[in-house]
């Protein structure tokens, strides 16, 4: 059964670090890996889609990169500001197309 | 375009009683979701219905009815609430399964007393 797993549970920087967030699976016949974004009493945003067939994906100051034999997806936040604080969530899509979800990283950029 | 839109957005529940929360998108998207988002844990999927007309069980859906009787809707049902329920609420739609990016709705807030 995929288990996905995000550590660590919360993070905190100053504004302008770079980061990464990281995200682990324990059954690497994946479809693709998905990353969400989820601001407190809203819904969940799809920040980036990877699949299975690819290594990476960018979109503006975010970079997902996915690596199936080890298990790992990881999530590159490029200078990083207040704005970017949110829960970050992955979730990796099994054989059934069905997303199977990590607890997320609660992110906290500091100004 | 609204995208997907949850009503309600509260409720409190006694046990026992019951309740349909629904979810509309106006994206003329075949796959609907239904997940329950607990402290702690990971999304859980509860029902999906891959197009008008047919719905499938996830990995939580006792307890748990669905409906996908237009394409834009897709309902949920309690029919008799217990507090392990109390939970938010997602819908989620896709254009299709595997490949496609999944949309959410707002969430619901509900609490079983």
């Amino acid at each position: 059964k995929q288990e996905v797993t995000q550590i660590p549970a919360a993070l905190s920087v100053p504004e302008g670090e770079n980061l990464v967030l990281n995200c682990s699976f324990t059954d690497s016949a994946i479809y693709n890996l998905q990353w969400f974004r989820q601001d407190p009493g809203k819904g969940l945003t799809s920040l980036l889609l990877i699949q299975s067939s690819q290594r990476e994906q960018t979109s503006g100051r975010l970079n997902a990169s996915l690596d199936k034999s080890s298990g790992r997806s990881t999530l590159y936040i490029a200078a990083s500001q207040p704005g970017d604080s949110a829960t970050y969530l992955c979730a990796a899509s099994d054989s059934n197309y069905q997303l199977i979800w990590g607890a997320g990283t609660k992110l906290i950029i500091k100004p | 375009n609204a995208g997907v839109t949850q009503t309600p957005k509260f409720r409190v529940l006694k046990t026992g009683q019951s309740m349909t929360l629904l979810c509309a998108q106006d994206m003329n998207h075949e796959y609907m979701y239904w997940y329950r988002q607990d402290p702690g844990m990971g999304l859980r999927l509860i029902h999906y219905s891959v197009g008008e007309g047919t719905t499938a069980k996830g990995e939580v859906p006792d307890g748990y009815n669905v409906s996908r009787l237009k394409k834009q809707n897709f309902l949920l049902g309690l029919e008799s609430a217990a507090p392990s329920q109390t939970s938010v609420y997602f819908c989620a739609s896709s254009l299709s399964g595997g490949a496609s990016e999944q949309y959410f709705g707002p969430g619901t807030r509900l609490t079983v007393t």
